[in-house]
């Protein structure tokens, strides 16, 4: 059971440059998340989505893009990346609003 | 959801109990007192969770005012692993989608 897993780990972009990042959790929890992590700072909430299919903006959405095409999955897009995105990014996932499971995290860099 | 007021940094020795405080003098009366931890570069952790009850569970106690005004997290025997950042969180606990909003935390630091 492996929980949930962020691909990739590490990433430098250059500024303008795109990715996805991918969340997968083994848990069938109906509820996933993107939070970033800035230094010093708390985590913020990105996007996040009730269900396959559906997707809601968070706190700080500008710049990114998601999708939750199967249960399993929940994947951030930047689409231009600029280097205000440097942060490190959580996904989480949980199947009630408490209990919910972090991944390891992704450290994005983009210069 | 309230807003909860936190240390921004503990110290406590090894082997004593680390009691966390966290005021949330705003919360309604459906509003839960979530708990979750960072321990460096890791993905928060999950603690503890309660309406107006204590609870215990095997990583820790909550105790909640008899008002809710505030509440107190208990590490009954602190180690270095338990150094971290924790986290207070209120907000409610139903069927509609509230996804938890973080602060700064306390930054718990547990010393040999």
């Amino acid at each position: 059971n492996a929980g949930v897993t962020q691909t990739p780990k590490f990433r430098v972009l250059k500024t303008g440059q795109s990715m996805t990042l991918l969340c997968a959790q083994d848990m069938n929890h109906e509820y996933m998340y993107w939070y970033r992590q800035d230094p010093g700072m708390g985590l913020r909430l990105i996007h996040y989505s009730v269900g396959e299919g559906t997707t809601a903006k968070g706190e700080v959405p500008d710049g990114y893009n998601v999708s939750r095409l199967k249960k399993q999955n929940f994947l951030l897009g930047l689409e231009s990346a600029a280097p205000s995105q440097t942060s490190v990014y959580f996904c989480a996932s949980s199947q009630v609003h408490y209990g919910y499971t972090f991944g390891s995290g992704t450290r994005l860099t983009v210069v | 959801d309230a807003k909860t007021t936190q240390p921004p940094s503990m110290d406590c020795a090894e082997g004593r109990a680390a009691n966390l405080p966290c005021n949330h003098s705003t919360i309604s009366g459906n509003e839960y007192v979530y708990w979750y931890r960072q321990i460096h570069s890791q993905g928060p952790q999950y603690i503890i969770h309660g309406l107006k009850n204590n609870e215990t569970n095997e990583m820790a106690s909550l105790i909640i005012t008899e008002d809710r005004k505030s509440s107190t997290l208990i590490l009954p025997h602190a180690t270095l692993r338990d150094t971290a950042v924790y986290y207070c969180i209120v907000r409610i606990s139903s069927s509609g989608n509230t996804p938890l909003v973080f602060g700064k935390g306390t930054r718990l630091s547990v010393i040999a």
